[in-house]
């Protein structure tokens, strides 16, 4: 275990459902991370949150909504998804960003199928 | 702008045999660079990071990588390869210059390793 638990481990929803992915880490780190993972393509950074402030919104559509209420826990929101959408989200942490030799934790991903 | 490449999708290597994934890098300043892995239904594990000094770098499981400044490859290797070794190979880098100082992935390389 990395210390980093994702929930739920598979979801399908339709597009018009409105679903929330869950991260929690329990490492006493101080950032945290959501990445986009799509067979063949390479890893998508989409948010980052350091002591629950966003420092880095990837260029994501707004039906993906990121919300930090403190260190430990992290979700994503999503509304009005397109089949595109489908994927493995990622969550991570590590201690702070900005270090050069900042190490991430994973979690184990949710599953993501848009029909 | 910083990125990697792996240019193999998939690697296959007998058991016993040594392994080789490959790693090219492209960043303005010095790059930091690491290598994860991702054992199936489970997130990404750091493996191991060059930052600066030695240009053989040491990680886990006995795998080590070789940076290389002039052919800007940071090639994971590993003497001997296990079955237990198969598994998703990312390669990442971290451009200091660039202000967010985030990790970017490549696409990944499936290793195979046959018994």
């Amino acid at each position: 275990e990395t210390g980093v638990t994702q929930t739920p481990r598979h979801l399908v929803m339709g597009m018009t459902n409105k679903k929330s992915l869950k991260c929690e880490q329990h490492l006493g780190h101080n950032a945290m991370y959501w990445y986009k993972q799509s067979a063949k393509k390479p890893l998508e950074l989409m948010f980052v949150y350091n002591f629950k402030e966003q420092t880095e919104n990837n260029s994501v559509p707004s039906r993906f909504s990121p919300e930090c209420p403190n260190s430990s826990h992290l979700f994503l929101h999503l509304h009005t998804l397109q089949p595109e959408d489908s994927a493995l989200y990622l969550c991570a942490s590590s201690q702070r960003t900005g270090g050069s030799d900042e190490k991430l934790f994973f979690g184990s991903g949710t599953q993501l199928s848009v029909l | 702008a910083q990125s990697v490449a792996q240019p193999e999708d998939q690697v296959n290597v007998a058991e016993g045999n040594p392994l080789t994934v490959k790693c090219t890098y492209s960043v303005s300043g010095n790059p930091y660079l690491f290598w994860y892995v991702q054992y199936p239904n489970r997130g990404l594990q750091f493996l191991l990071k060059y930052i600066t000094g030695d240009n053989l770098v040491k990680g886990s499981y006995g795998f080590e990588a070789e940076f290389n400044k002039s052919q800007t490859s940071f090639h994971l290797k590993k003497p001997s390869a296990l079955v237990s070794d198969s598994a998703l190979y990312f390669c990442a880098v971290r451009d200091m210059r660039t202000g967010a100082n985030n990790l970017f992935f490549g696409t990944g390389t499936r290793l195979t390793v046959i018994p």
